[in-house]
């Protein structure tokens, strides 16, 4: 199985465009996540969902919004996007019904906002 | 609030053995996490503890200690794959991940 899947790799930017991370699961995973990875700090929660239809905001949700129509796909959105988005974002999933909730991450898309 | 404190770095001889402490502080707690992260790629699940103790898997084992807020990663013979950055991450009350800065492990030949 593919488990996390996340387009594109990497992504150069201009400043003030919108852009889509697309993010896909096929492990059926009830929970849903997005991360940003910035040198020096640990993950940043920006938006998470817990069951398909439903989302909520992470530790850093302003500038990002994500919708969740389906349990497979998960995309983020940059509306207007600005350099101190430049980051690695980081989508993942976890089975939260298990108990564990164990988070699978996908390999993560490289932006680059000039 | 919350917090997660563990070595930036950390750097170790091949074949011996490591330890890699996180204390940490948070709003409820339902189990940590240790993550392997090498550069360039994405987190990858080592262990989960939500009572106190040793869990051992193989060469990785994971200790911790819920009255201290203290967890350790322990890597034994190491081998130079090994080096990566482990991420420590407690689950608070809302049932999301508490992440740290992550402790870079160089292994040396």
């Amino acid at each position: 199985t593919a488990g996390i899947t996340q387009a594109p790799t990497s992504q150069i930017l201009a400043a003030g465009r919108s852009m889509t991370l697309r993010c896909t699961q096929d492990m059926r995973h009830n929970a849903m996540y997005w991360y940003r990875q910035d040198l020096g700090l640990g993950l940043r929660l920006i938006h998470y969902s817990n069951t398909a239809g439903t989302t909520g905001k992470g530790e850093v949700p302003d500038g990002y919004s994500v919708s969740r129509a389906n349990t497979d796909d998960f995309p983020l959105t940059l509306a207007s996007a600005v350099p101190s988005q430049t980051s690695v974002y980081f989508c993942a999933s976890s089975d939260s019904a298990s108990g564990m909730d164990t988070q699978y991450f996908g390999p993560g898309t490289r932006l680059t906002v000039l | 609030g919350q917090n997660i404190d563990q070595p930036t770095e950390m750097t170790a001889t091949e074949g011996a053995i490591v330890q890699i402490n996180c204390t940490y502080q948070t709003s409820g707690f339902n189990g940590l996490f240790w993550y392997q992260q090498h550069a360039g790629e994405a987190p990858t699940f080592l262990s989960y503890n939500v009572l106190d103790g040793l869990e051992e898997k193989g060469r990785f084992s994971s200790f911790l200690s819920r009255s201290k807020g203290y967890s350790y990663l322990l890597l034994k013979e190491l081998q130079m794959k090994d080096s990566a950055s482990y991420l420590c991450a407690p689950m608070d009350s809302n049932y999301q991940l508490i992440w740290g800065a992550g402790t870079k492990l160089i292994i040396k030949p």
